[in-house]
Parts: structure tokens; C-alpha cells; sequence
């Protein structure tokens, strides 16, 4: 397992479509976050599965994204009807179940461009 | 809600200087961890070095240290013998809850290393 690993890494669309990303993270990693990160800005966090279940979603996360982890493993982040405004990079990571000071590691994240 | 300030957005040093990183944070949890995260042009974040903050002790990884101070709330990232590996942006954080990954992150700097 070389690691988190994220598909596409670039993806244009135009505005009103349809995107979904997927994220396949470390194998026994039983915890999967997801970060939206714009330019010249730190990640910030979108929502979060344990397993298969999504624990918590950020404010950020509006009704037209949605995210999935349907069997633990691989986990998808679907954002529908784009807008100019959900360009950003898109980034996620996996730790194994343990205290805050776990490590978190990261794949290099997709780049989505709405024109 | 915790908060993450990086007061530097750019910095620049030649290779072999030392050169120190900036960022405070609030946190209303007593027991908690802080992170620095390196992200490289192109390349996925990796964690560089972790703080316990009960723990007076200031962490070291090899060139990277940290001064930790609790009672300012500063932790602040000291790389020695900067190599031009060390090029790009450095990101503080600190978990949002206890027992999670959910990670608030600060705007960054972006350190660059000169030959």
C-alpha cells in the first residue's frame, strides 16, 4: 500500500454539472476525512467517516455535496449542480483509529476547476 | 472554536540558514495536540513534526524543532540547516475535538530555499 491515494487529480467542468471524486485511502485505516483547500489558503474540513459511518459534516458541506463510504473502504465526495465558487482542491485523509495525536496522511488531492 | 493564525505568508532564506516559522492558535480544550504539516509544490502533505501541549518538553524530528509556549499560545517551527528539500508551504493545525483528525489548519507560509 503506497498510500492515500485520490482520482482524477485535475478535473474541469462547467458550471452545473456534475463531479465525483474518489478517495481510496491507507487499507487499515479505519477513519477517512475529506479538506477543501483554496489558493493560498490552509485545508478546511468537510466532513468525516468512522468506518462506513459519516460522523460529523461542516457547515461548508452545502446540500448540494454529498459524501459516501459505502463499505469502510474507498469513499467518494459527489458535488452537484457546480459553481464557480467550488473550485479548490480537494483533499483527503485517512488515520487509524486513535487519539487526536494520530496521524493523519494525506493524498495529493484533486484540483477542481469550474469554468 | 479553535483558531489558527500564521502571521507569515511568505518567507525566503538561503540554504544551510536557520530559519523559524510563526503561528498561535486558541483552543478552549486543555488536553490537546498541536501539528505542523509540509506541503510540498504538487505533492501531498506530510506531517513534520507533533506537540504534546502537556508535555513542557519541546518536540524535535531531527532539523525541526519547536518552541512551545502554552501559556502565549505559540508554537512556532524552527528548521535548522535548511536544505532546498524544505521548499514549500507549512501549515500549523490543531485538532477541532479531542480523539479525532478533524483538523483546523492556519493559512500557511510559504518558505522558500535558496542555493
Amino acid at each position: 500500500d503506497t498510500g492515500v491515494s485520490q482520482d482524477p487529480r485535475h478535473k474541469i467542468t462547467k458550471r452545473g454539472q456534475n463531479v465525483t471524486f474518489r478517495c481510496d485511502p491507507i487499507s487499515e485505516h479505519n477513519r477517512l476525512y475529506w479538506y477543501r483547500q483554496t489558493l493560498g489558503q490552509g485545508p478546511e474540513f468537510l466532513t468525516y467517516f468512522q468506518n462506513e459511518a459519516q460522523l460529523e459534516k461542516s457547515r461548508l458541506l452545502s446540500d448540494r455535496f454529498s459524501a459516501e463510504r459505502p463499505k469502510g473502504s474507498f469513499s467518494t465526495l459527489e458535488i452537484q449542480r457546480t459553481e464557480q465558487g467550488d473550485s479548490a482542491m480537494y483533499l483527503c485523509a485517512s488515520s487509524f483509529l486513535g487519539g487526536e495525536n494520530t496521524e493523519a496522511f494525506f493524498g495529493q488531492g484533486t484540483r477542481l476547476t469550474v469554468v | 472554536a479553535q483558531t489558527v493564525t500564521q502571521s507569515q505568508p511568505e518567507m525566503s532564506v538561503q540554504e544551510a540558514e536557520t530559519v523559524t516559522l510563526s503561528c498561535t492558535y486558541d483552543t478552549s480544550e486543555n488536553n490537546y495536540y498541536l501539528f505542523w504539516y509540509k506541503q510540498p509544490p504538487s505533492r501531498q502533505m506530510i506531517l513534520v513534526i507533533r506537540q504534546e501541549a502537556y508535555k513542557q518538553q519541546n518536540a524535535t524530528e531531527n532539523r525541526f524543532s519547536v518552541n512551545f509556549q502554552k501559556a502565549a499560545k505559540s508554537f512556532s517551527l524552527k528548521i535548522s540547516d535548511s536544505q532546498l528539500g524544505d521548499t514549500a508551504m507549512y501549515f500549523c493545525a490543531v485538532p477541532m475535538i479531542q480523539g479525532a483528525q478533524k483538523l483546523v489548519f492556519g493559512q500557511g507560509t510559504r518558505l522558500t530555499i535558496n542555493p
